[in-house]
């Protein structure tokens, strides 16, 4: 079966931590995205990436950046945690548009 | 911006019931796909049905099928003989075309009563 995986389902920080969210796929997959969601608001791209080493802003990218060093690990970086920055992050991966998304289980990150 | 609009955000249904949670979209595009996806409350997002533009017959899968209505750019999801376990959150998707990226609506949280 194909996977994504996220490496943490909940994570705790502090404010001002540089926080790393994780990203595995299995597929061979060429596009890697990360979401968050948040109640009422659905899901806001943050950035994307469509190949190694290349990254596009989503619609909410300040405060984070992203890495992707090789195909199959897409990286999400808070380079200073706000408590504004809590929420559920979605990673997802696809091959073309026309497939839809494959999905990680999401990580839960509380900033305190 | 192109938008997807989910109107429910919450509803709710009898066991063996048939429900229907409405999607609307905007796209300037010709050649687009239409997805589904349910997010039960252990969280992994999950495909339930998609729909390409460029085909008029409706998507089914299993007790799960779309009313697609081109024209209106309308895309609702219809369960039927709904079982405990669709008790979830669902999304309407759109994307597809030169753009690999999917928008999604707000969601609509089904709760399937016994």
């Amino acid at each position: 079966d194909v996977k994504v995986t996220q490496s943490s389902r909940y994570l705790v920080k502090r404010t001002g931590e540089k926080v790393f969210l994780e990203c595995v796929q299995d597929m061979d997959h060429e596009n890697m995205f990360w979401y968050r969601q948040d109640p009422g608001l659905g899901l806001r791209l943050i950035y994307f990436s469509y190949d190694v080493k290349m990254k596009e802003k989503g619609d909410i990218p300040e405060g984070y950046s992203v890495s992707r060093e090789k195909k199959e690990r897409f990286s999400l970086i808070l380079e200073s945690a706000s408590t504004n920055q809590t929420s559920m992050y979605l990673c997802a991966s696809s091959f073309s548009g026309a497939g839809g998304y494959t999905f990680g289980s999401g990580t839960r990150l509380t900033v305190v | 911006a192109q938008t997807v609009t989910q109107s429910q955000p919450e509803m709710s249904v009898q066991e063996a019931e048939t429900v229907t949670l409405s999607c609307t979209y905007d796209t300037s595009e010709n050649n687009y796909y239409l997805f589904w996806y349910k997010q039960p409350p252990s969280r992994q997002m999950i495909l339930v049905i998609r729909q390409e533009a460029y085909k008029q017959q409706n998507a089914t899968e299993n007790r799960f099928s779309v009313n697609f209505q081109k024209a209106a750019k309308s895309f609702s999801l219809k369960i039927s003989d709904s079982q405990l376990g669709d008790t979830a959150m669902y999304f309407c998707a759109r994307g597809g075309g030169s753009n690999y990226k999917l928008t999604f609506g707000k969601g609509t949280l089904l709760t399937v009563n016994p």
